[in-house]
């Protein structure tokens, strides 16, 4: 089965750090996607993370640890647009084979307070 | 640049009804196309695939059926809607070579 865990929700502080964990289990695995969800809309792409290590885009890192099942996003100088929920997802072949697809955790809610 | 549209915006529908959402994507030739569902309190669940024209793979069982009739055309459906398909309804595109998937504005779902 796949099995993708992170915590429900978060709380921290504006112009704070905040580390946003994620682990997963899943038959296959190509890849682990970060994409932010304010509420009622669409998520949109953070970041896409193939081999170990920490990628780092502006504000936002994204760090993978294949070996352990392990992925965390790290968002630097909080601003209150931040407020949202944080989806990661687990990028694995498809189970009826021949293309990709997406299996996502049940999201972070983020609360930025002044 | 890609744009990805979704209509409509909301629906209330009674249970028993059918449904027909569509997708439609711009700026892009031959993209993969997918359909999730976000129920309250659960994560995005992957509900349909799509590689091409006619080309349509099923993630789980339900009541729920999908069609591409073309290239940058992919559309939801169901001949009798449950309570239980209350939801918001995404589309999303990915490239034929990439793995990105990009989301478009989604439809919320209200069965009553």
């Amino acid at each position: 089965g796949q099995n993708i865990d992170q915590p429900t929700e978060m709380t921290a502080t504006e112009g704070a750090i905040v580390q946003i964990n994620c682990t997963y289990q899943t038959s296959g695995f190509n890849g682990l996607f970060w994409y932010q969800q304010h509420a009622g809309e669409a998520p949109t792409f953070l970041s896409y993370n193939v081999l170990d290590g920490l990628e780092e885009k502006g504000r936002f890192s994204s760090f993978l640890s294949r070996s352990k099942g392990y992925s965390y996003l790290l968002l630097k100088e909080l601003q209150m647009k931040d407020s949202a929920s944080y989806l990661c997802a687990v990028f694995r072949a498809w189970s009826g084979g021949g293309a990709d697809g997406l299996t996502f955790g049940k999201g972070t809610h983020l609360i930025i307070q002044p | 640049s890609q744009t990805i549209h979704q209509w409509p915006a909301t629906l209330v529908q009674p249970v028993g009804s059918p449904l027909s959402l569509e997708c439609t994507v711009e700026g892009t030739s031959n993209p993969n196309l997918y359909w999730y569902r976000q129920a309250a309190g659960r994560g995005l669940q992957l509900l349909f695939y799509s590689v091409g024209i006619g080309q349509i793979s099923s993630e789980v069982p339900q009541n729920l059926s999908a069609s591409r009739p073309q290239d940058r055309q992919f559309i939801l459906s169901s001949k009798k809607l449950l309570l239980s398909d209350s939801g918001f309804y995404l589309c999303a595109w990915s490239s034929s070579l990439g793995e990105t998937q990009y989301f478009g504005p989604g439809t919320r779902l209200l069965v009553l």
